[in-house]
């Protein structure tokens, strides 16, 4: 069964209004997730690492301001796109690893994210 | 960001026959993860690998971590129509002071399966 969920699976928003999505890690605790960005027919690209307890980390080119994170407790990632365009239309995914012996990466089902 | 080398791109083939795809890098990798995503979903693990030269199968589904730490290949055989999908090899290598790294991906191999 899915181990990492996300909700909402999709979301059609106004331009310039702010759409928040969430990562919840269903069996185990994450102190770190991933939020990824994906277009369509190409790979997934790295946004950032979210970091239970810290800021989270940012890839190059990837701003900050624009989409928030908040890793609110270590079950929970939040992702904030801010004044959403056109242009921030896309899949999001977020990632959690389940430590342990041998780390493992899950994947959650994926926001598909239209603005209007 | 970094990617992998990950061929074929695509492969259409008929049901029944077997599929073998690959992942290449300039690194040595810990970590291999293969992956299948469908329209619309997140992608869902298939096989880890966490030791060079170690074979696992997931039911038809065979990958291999490579003696060298910078390759594995995918293998599925008997494919049938709900294999259709893009499949995702990741990667992750161990950095500078023992930290793990990041997860690299690459670009994905579509797979069309023809009933």
């Amino acid at each position: 069964g899915a181990v990492v969920s996300q909700h909402p699976s999709w979301v059609i928003c106004k331009s310039g209004t702010s759409v928040k999505i969430e990562c919840r890690s269903l069996d185990f605790q994450a102190t770190t997730m991933f939020w990824y960005r994906q277009f369509p027919k190409q790979s997934l690209m790295l946004m950032a690492t979210s970091n239970e307890g810290s800021k989270a980390t940012y890839e190059q080119g990837v701003e900050k301001d624009k989409f928030l994170i908040n890793h609110a407790s270590l079950t929970l990632s939040t992702l904030t796109v801010t004044s959403a365009h056109p242009e921030d239309s896309s899949f999001y995914i977020c990632s959690a690893p389940r430590t342990g012996v041998q780390e493992t990466q899950y994947f959650g089902p994926g926001t598909r994210l239209l603005v209007l | 960001g970094q990617q992998l080398n990950q061929s074929p791109q695509s492969m259409f083939i008929q049901e029944g026959e077997d599929v073998s795809m690959n992942c290449t890098s300039s690194s040595i990798f810990n970590t291999w993860l293969w992956y299948k995503q469908e329209p619309g979903e997140g992608p869902v693990l298939l096989i880890a690998l966490y030791k060079a030269g170690e074979l696992t199968s997931n039911g038809r589904l065979t990958a291999q971590f490579g003696i060298t730490r910078k390759d594995s290949f995918l293998n599925i055989s008997a494919s049938i129509p709900s294999d259709v999908g893009i499949y995702f090899c990741a990667g992750r290598r161990m950095n500078y002071g023992g930290s793990q790294g990041n997860l690299i991906f690459g670009k994905g191999t579509k797979l069309s399966v023809k009933p």
